[in-house]
This record gives structure tokens, sequence and C-alpha cells, in this order.
């Protein structure tokens, strides 16, 4: 099945410093990718949306230029987080969709534990 | 906006146990509905999904159907595994979107 991976799995950093997720497609081109923030005992909340090659679309109420979101290959996406606080400690997970699949048929990654401290 | 509502967990249940995991949902119009599941160390994956009224979505023995009258897609198994040990996420999401809507998930442990 397709599957999709997230670099790192956690990670702590220091109040004001920058950290980058990755999310790759290991076996399948995703022409779209979303990625998710998840607080303790939340639903996942969509942050943006990002085709291969363009602007994402972030949702309402995420600051771009503090999550700046990169999606330049068919098979991997970065998530920067710019400045981060310890506000922003949460898991971010992403999902890809191959290219003229449904919305619904998304791949999920496991996940990236971020704490800042 | 649309939203999903589904039961507080944590579930604790026994082999061969019956599971029944609520979900409600609002929304305009007729969404598609889902239900995707987390097991230990993964990431999300879709379970089962309804696109219409009284669809029945089905897979590895789960259930849930989607009522429209009283706007809920209920997952059900009848006889629980340890294996089916996991978090289960209830979504939507609307015609010509790509934003699925997710609920806030059930930790579900099946004891051996």
């Amino acid at each position: 099945g397709a599957v999709v991976s997230q670099h790192p799995s956690w990670v702590i950093c220091k109040s004001g410093t920058s950290v980058k997720i990755e999310c790759r497609s290991l076996d399948f081109q995703a022409t779209t990718m979303f990625w998710y923030r998840q607080f303790p005992k939340q639903s996942l909340m969509l942050m943006a949306t990002s085709n291969e090659g363009s602007k994402a679309t972030y949702e309402q109420g995420v600051e771009k230029d503090k999550f700046l979101i990169n999606h330049a290959s068919l098979t991997l996406s970065t998530l920067t987080v710019t400045s981060a606080h310890p506000e922003d400690s949460s898991f971010y997970i992403c999902s890809a969709r191959a290219i003229d699949r449904p919305s619904y048929e998304q791949y999920f990654g496991p996940g990236t534990r971020l704490t800042v401290t | 906006g649309d939203s999903v509502t589904q039961m507080e967990g944590p579930v604790t249940l026994s082999e061969e146990a019956f599971l029944t995991i609520n979900c409600t949902y609002t929304a305009t119009g007729y969404p598609s509905l889902f239900w995707y599941v987390q097991y230990p160390g993964e990431g999300l994956q879709l379970l089962l999904k309804a696109t219409k009224a009284d669809d029945k979505g089905s897979n590895k023995g789960f259930e849930a159907t989607y009522r429209k009258e009283t706007t809920s897609f209920h997952l059900e198994k009848g006889s629980v595994q340890v294996s089916d040990s996991a978090v289960y996420f209830c979504a939507l999401v609307q015609g010509g979107s790509e934003k699925l809507v997710f609920g806030k998930g059930t930790k579900l442990t099946v004891n051996p």
C-alpha cells in the first residue's frame, strides 16, 4: 500500500529557533499534500494544503509566515516552523494524495511531535 | 461550520465484545462520511466510508451506516480482537472540497 513517512518523528527545540519537518510519499507521486496539527485530545485541524510547484493554501487563522510550507517535488513536502515558541508545541501530521484520487483518499504519515522549550 | 462529534474515550473492552463508537455530524449539504483508524506508531488509515444517506460502509468486520435523519455514522463491530486496539477517527468531507473534518478520536483498548 501507499506509504508516507515523516522525519523527524519527534524534535525538541529552543524557543526562537526554526524547525523543519519533512513529509515524503515513498511509493507514489503526491500532487497534493496536507498538513495537520493535533493538540492532545483534540481532532486533527487542517493547517494548509499544498500542490506540487505552487504556493500552499492556508486555512483561516494559520500564519503563513510562521508555518512555511514547500512542496518542491511530487514526493516531498516540508513544513518549517519559524521562530518557534512553546505554544507551537504540538503533533504535526502530513498526508498525501495521488493524482486524480478523491479527497478522502489521503495517506497519512505517522506524525511529528514538536516540543518547544 | 461543519463539525464532527464522537464519543469520548478511552473505551476498554474484552476480546469478543461488541463495539459501538458513536459519531454525529453537523454539516450543510450532503457530506461523505468516513472512519479512519490509527494503530500505535502508524499514520491514519481509511477504514470505511459512505457517500450518501443509507449507505453502509464495511471493512475488517467493522460497519457504519450513514443516517441522514439522525446525522449519525456510528461505528460497530460484533466481536473485537486485541489487534483492533487503536484510535478511531470519524470524519466528513463536503462534495467538491478537499478538506477532511475530523472528530477528536476515540481510543479503543481490547484486552485478551
